[in-house]
């Protein structure tokens, strides 16, 4: 049972355009959300984060929004650069779950010059 | 302030070999957890250590055991290896005092 999903594999994107990375859950129960963004043969480097009972969260280029009653959450990158062509991983955690995250598949960007 | 580090960065091991694998967390940071990371299966968590005790620990066989250390360094150790077990794992630390999670550049590990 996959709780949390990216159902976009892939998406390519204009440089200087806006870049919209989806992510849906199924467990109500989470209580945090974060983005990360992972390059080959590297570790996942955290972006940025949200909690349940917030809708939106901005740090520079990048926004995440949170819809509860949707289960659903997005990250948007503006303005889009070629250095942040690599996989987007959304993942949720628990508080009562100490620091287990649960991933979504991972969305790969690639942003054209 | 140094990163997450993990030792080795590639493994090769031949299938029933056991392996050990080392993380090294950021200075500060209590709580390491370890993920496995497969083109099949994504990420997924394996186990939580905090003070040297395991918190948490994901849907995996006992093959897959680790420990903490009384500096936060932790070990994770997989024996009676199996093809699935080629995978890239991943350390992680955290403060505790912020949700985000601080990762290790991976072990590579490919079982023959």
């Amino acid at each position: 049972d996959q709780q949390v999903k990216q159902n976009s594999p892939s998406l390519s994107v204009q440089e200087g355009r806006i870049s919209i990375l989806n992510c849906d859950y199924t467990n109500s129960m989470f209580d945090y959300f974060l983005w990360y963004k992972k390059y080959p043969a590297e570790g996942p480097t955290f972006l940025i984060s949200i909690s349940s009972i917030k809708d939106k969260n901005e740090d520079g280029r990048f926004t995440v929004f949170l819809n509860k009653s949707a289960k659903h959450l997005s990250l948007h990158i503006v303005p889009s650069q070629p250095g942040d062509s690599a996989v987007y991983f959304c993942a949720a955690v628990k508080n009562n779950a100490g620091n287990m995250l649960t991933f979504g598949g991972g969305t790969r960007l690639m942003v054209k010059p | 302030k140094a990163g997450v580090t993990q030792t080795p960065r590639y493994l090769i091991k031949t299938r029933g070999q056991q392996v050990t694998l080392s993380c090294s967390p950021i200075s500060g940071h209590r709580s390491v957890s370890w993920y496995q990371q497969t083109p099949g299966q994504g990420l997924q968590f394996l186990f939580e250590y905090f003070s040297e005790t395991q918190r948490n620990k994901g849907n995996f066989p006992g093959r897959f055991s680790g420990r903490q250390f009384s500096n936060s360094r932790s070990e994770m150790n997989v024996s009676t290896l199996e093809l699935g077990d080629s995978a890239l794992y991943l350390c992680a630390s955290t403060s505790g005092a912020h949700v985000e999670q601080f990762f290790g550049p991976g072990t590579r590990l490919t079982v023959l």
